[in-house]
C-alpha cells in the first residue's frame, strides 16, 4: 500500500490567496483527520471525517478554514483567504480502527 | 490549554544508554495512549500504545509506563540507537467515541555516537 499520499508537499502563497491541500487516504480506511503542526502547539486536530461525513469541527481556527470529503478515497482542506500565520506543516492521517492512525507525509505551507 | 504536555523539549542520550521521554496528562477520562515518532520532513509513525487497564506494554526495546495515579506516562528506549534520534510525541484519547488523539508538543530526542 502505498500509505496516506498528500500533495502538494510544499505551498508558498500570498497573503489573500486561497489555498487548497489535498490527501488520498489508506484504502479501505473508514476516518480522516487533518492536523496542523506549529512549533508552539504542536499537533493540533483541525477536523475529521468519519465514513466521508465530518464528525468534529471544533479545531479549525476560523472560518478561512474548510475541509471536505467527497468520497472514501480524497478529502481537501481550503484556506481562503490565506494569512502569514497559516503557516505551518498540514498532516493528513487515516484509520480503520481508530487506534492507530497512520499520517502522511505532511504539506509545508508558507504564507508570505 | 494544553491536556497531554510533553514538558521537556529536547533530550541528549548517549549511544547505548536509556532514554526516558515523559508525557503528562491532565483529563482523567483519557483511557488509551500512544507514542508517536516524527522523523524531518516525513508524518509521525506509531510506535507503541498503552491502555488504561494496564500499567505496562513493552515492544522490543520501548516499553510505555503508565501510573493513572500521576496522570503521567513515559516512553523508555533501551538500549538508544542513533537511529532513534528523532521528535516523539505521546498522544491521548478519550472513550467519547470520537477517538480524537489529544497529542503533545513533542520531545526532540538525539542520541549521541
Amino acid at each position: 500500500d502505498a500509505g496516506v499520499i498528500q500533495s502538494p508537499r510544499h505551498e508558498v502563497t500570498e497573503m489573500g490567496q486561497e489555498v487548497t491541500l489535498r490527501c488520498k487516504p489508506i484504502s479501505g480506511h473508514n476516518s480522516l483527520f487533518w492536523y496542523r503542526q506549529t512549533m508552539m502547539r504542536g499537533l493540533e486536530l483541525l477536523i475529521y471525517f468519519n465514513n466521508n461525513v465530518p464528525i468534529d469541527d471544533s479545531g479549525m481556527p476560523e472560518d478561512r478554514f474548510s475541509a471536505k470529503m467527497p468520497n472514501a478515497s480524497f478529502s481537501t482542506l481550503k484556506i481562503q483567504p490565506s494569512e502569514p500565520r497559516d503557516s505551518a506543516v498540514y498532516f493528513c492521517a487515516s484509520s480503520w480502527d481508530y487506534r492507530e492512525q497512520f499520517f502522511g507525509p505532511g504539506t509545508r505551507l508558507t504564507v508570505l | 490549554d494544553q491536556q497531554v504536555k510533553q514538558n521537556s523539549p529536547s533530550l541528549s542520550v548517549q549511544e547505548g544508554r536509556i532514554s526516558i521521554l515523559n508525557c503528562d496528562y491532565t483529563n482523567s477520562m483519557f483511557d488509551y495512549f500512544l507514542w508517536y515518532k516524527k522523523y524531518p520532513a516525513e508524518g509521525p509513525t506509531f510506535l507503541i500504545s498503552i491502555s488504561s487497564i494496564k500499567d505496562k506494554n513493552e515492544d522490543g526495546r520501548f516499553t510505555v509506563f503508565l501510573n493513572k495515579s500521576a496522570k503521567h506516562l513515559s516512553l523508555h528506549i533501551v538500549p538508544s540507537q542513533p537511529g532513534d534520534s528523532a521528535v516523539y510525541f505521546c498522544a491521548a484519547s478519550a472513550p467519547s467515541g470520537t477517538y480524537k488523539y489529544i497529542f503533545g508538543t513533542g520531545t526532540r530526542l538525539k542520541v549521541l555516537a
